[in-house]
């Protein structure tokens, strides 16, 4: 079946520090990848995704690219800021064809902390 | 922007009882989809409505059931309610494009 694996334990750092999360995915099909951030107290807000292969995601300094060859999709931002401490989710989606997408399968998450 | 609106934001049950978790997407999307994420977990996909008719089913307790109503609102029923279902659920929407945007979520805590 279709999985997605982030890196393990949590990442502590400190304000203005560069950040990698890890991610890689198996799936059967053709996936769209997502990163998803939740901010302690609410829902999943969609921080950034790809649809193909070499597809650049990014969005408020946070950047992922499609690797196809790797079935990686690495979160990274060069400086991070304490607002940034939240947990971070990894998900596909398979392409099932016309207007409706498949249910998201996530990683298990990994949660940033970043001191001042 | 509108966002998918879930009721009630907390809930507070006793075994054995039942509760019911509502969810209004956001205007003009037309799937539906339910998570359940347990305490330090990730979010798990329960089940999905695609205009009203159910599109895909997931790891759903046979105690749970749920449509989708003409206003394409959602309704996740769970009854014999055990200690193991408290948790996170999520409810998400989408169309088109397909991307998912989520609710605040509903805790359940079974006592």
């Amino acid at each position: 079946g279709d999985s997605v694996t982030q890196m393990e334990g949590p990442v502590t750092l400190s304000e203005e520090a560069f950040l990698t999360i890890n991610c890689t995915y198996t799936a059967t099909g053709y996936p769209s990848l997502f990163w998803y951030v939740q901010y302690p107290g609410e829902g999943l807000q969609l921080l950034l995704k790809a649809t193909k292969a070499d597809d650049k995601g990014s969005n408020k300094g946070f950047e992922a690219t499609y690797r196809k060859e790797t079935t990686s999709f690495h979160l990274e931002k060069g400086s991070v800021q304490v607002s940034d401490s939240a947990v971070y989710f990894c998900a596909l989606t398979i392409n099932a064809g016309g207007t409706s997408y498949g249910k998201l399968t996530f990683g298990q998450g990994t949660i940033l902390t970043v001191h001042p | 922007a509108a966002g998918v609106i879930q009721s009630p934001r907390h809930l507070i049950k006793e075994k054995r009882e039942t509760a019911t978790l509502k969810c209004y997407p956001i205007p003009r999307h037309d799937t539906v989809y339910w998570y359940q994420q347990g305490p330090g977990q990730d979010p798990q996909f329960l089940i999905s409505f695609y205009e009203k008719m159910q599109s895909d089913k997931g790891s759903i307790p046979d105690r749970f059931s749920a449509q989708q109503f003409s206003d394409y609102h959602s309704e996740l029923n769970m009854s014999s309610l055990e200690l193991g279902d408290s948790a996170l659920y999520f409810c998400a929407s989408s169309h088109g494009e397909g991307i998912q945007y989520f609710g605040a979520g509903t805790r359940l805590s079974v006592l």
